[in-house]
């Protein structure tokens, strides 16, 4: 068990309907970090949280957006979902930088949504 | 684009052998490296890191090699064992920095299958 939460598991929707997928990070940890994952494909970045504020973008849609909240856990709303967009969908968190550390991500289980 | 890949998308081993999955990177300014290990359904998990100051590191049944030349890493598996099976992915990353951390960049994964 890594620490990071996700919910929901799985999730199946509709084309055009929008979601919210949730992670919790672990405790103390302040960077979120949110990956997609295609069949058999490998993690995409889509986007960085570090304590509330955005840190980085990668190859995330304008569909889709996040955000970080006070108490650290981070949301992603995919909207206008279109049948490429099932994917499972990783959330991760990373320790604060205090001396030397490693660029160890922490993985949650993954949210797999469907669209049909 | 610089990128992070993978030569092999599919290693078969036998049980007890030793196991190697490599992957070539392509940007030059990137001096961090980490191996990933993700078994199905599940998250990815860290296996080992390595900085570009080095080019061997050794953990647990595992090794990692960098070749800053060629720029080529590798990730040896000693004594294969079936609950190695799993797909692994290298990833790059620069030195984290004080602010936060920059995400990782993925390769599309070898998946390690190992025969009893």
């Amino acid at each position: 068990d890594s620490g990071v939460t996700q919910t929901p598991k799985h999730l199946i929707t509709a084309t055009g309907q929008r979601v919210t997928l949730r992670c919790s990070p672990r405790s103390g940890d302040l960077s979120v970090y949110w990956y997609q994952q295609s069949l058999d494909q490998g993690l995409q970045f889509l986007i960085q949280y570090y304590n509330g504020e955005e840190r980085a973008k990668g190859n995330i849609l304008e569909r889709f957006s996040a955000q970080q909240f006070p108490d650290l856990h981070s949301e992603l709303n995919l909207s206008s979902l279109e049948l490429g967009d099932s994917a499972l969908y990783f959330c991760a968190s990373s320790v604060p930088l205090t001396g030397v550390n490693t660029g160890e991500l922490f993985f949650g289980e993954g949210s797999r949504l469907t669209v049909l | 684009g610089e990128s992070v890949g993978l030569h092999l998308p599919t290693l078969s081993v036998q049980e007890g052998d030793n196991s190697i999955i490599n992957c070539a990177y392509s940007n030059s300014a990137s001096d961090y490296f980490i191996w990933y290990k993700q078994e199905s359904g599940k998250g990815p998990q860290f296996i080992i890191d390595i900085r570009s100051n080095m080019d061997k590191r050794q953990g647990q049944r595992v090794t990692v090699l960098l070749n800053k030349t060629v720029k080529h890493l590798s990730l040896q598996i000693a004594a294969t064992q079936p609950g190695d099976s799993a797909v692994y992915f290298c990833a790059e990353n620069l030195v984290p920095m004080d602010t936060g951390r920059r995400a990782l960049t993925f390769g599309s994964g070898t998946r390690l299958q190992v025969q009893p």
